[in-house]
């Protein structure tokens, strides 16, 4: 069955990065691009952008300004989130997610348990 | 970007009783070529990722329980359950995927009464 394992929870300072990391199993990884999207406390869910696995192409939310980006590890099915110059208002709940299937048309059927990021001084 | 509003903000619902929850987007979402609405709904419990119920506006997810309904075309559209139960109780949230970014609705908290 598909899953995403994702990286533990994470405390950084105003001004630090992050890095998530997101395990892909039970499907072939690189069929699919891999969204993130985030949630902030009490906040409607937000899109963050995607990667396709096969290519390294990406996709961002204009939002992040060239503060996020995207890698991937396809020899261990993972991608990886890293967000620069964190800010408060980057504290959020992060999910990387998966498409339903091979139509390309971007609702999100398969979701990863979330990854909490809380920027803090 | 296509803005997505829903309503209520929160419901309380008697178990059994219809629940209904409705979205409204900024821009159109049907896509005349195809004449598909790119709309879809989730359902998010406490602790929970998002769960997907429906796509295509009414088109339900394998697996999701057929009280759980999806209608309307291009701006307006409407969840229903159609007698709910108490794990129904959760967040929901509508979604359009007709352009980039996609979006989503604040999300609508429904409990039971």
């Amino acid at each position: 069955q598909v899953q995403f394992v994702q990286s533990g929870a994470e405390v950084k300072k105003p001004g630090a990065s992050v890095r998530v990391s997101c395990k892909a199993s039970g499907y072939t990884f690189t069929t699919y691009a891999i969204h993130w999207v985030r949630q902030a406390p009490g906040q409607r869910l937000e899109w963050v952008g995607w990667i396709s696995p096969d290519n390294g192409n990406t996709r961002y939310s204009e939002n992040f300004q060239g503060r996020i980006s995207f890698t991937r590890d396809t020899s261990a099915s993972e991608v990886f989130l890293e967000l620069t110059s964190l800010r408060s208002e980057d504290t959020a709940v992060y999910y990387c997610a998966r498409i339903r299937d091979t139509s390309g048309f971007k609702f999100l059927g398969f979701w990863g348990q979330g990854t909490l990021v809380t920027v803090s001084s | 970007d296509i803005v997505m509003t829903q309503s209520p903000d929160s419901l309380a619902v008697s178990l059994g009783e219809r629940a209904t929850i409705n979205c409204r987007s900024s821009h159109s979402v049907l896509y005349s070529s195809t004449n598909k609405n790119y709309l879809a709904w989730y359902q998010q419990k406490p602790g929970q990722p998002p769960k997907l119920l429906i796509f295509w506006a009414s088109t339900r997810e394998s697996g999701v329980p057929d009280r759980f309904s999806g209608s309307g075309s291009e701006t307006d559209f409407t969840l229903t359950i159609s007698s709910l139960q108490a794990e129904d109780v959760a967040v929901y949230y509508c979604q359009q995927y007709y352009s980039t970014p996609i979006t989503f609705g604040q999300g609508t908290r429904l409990e039971v009464k």
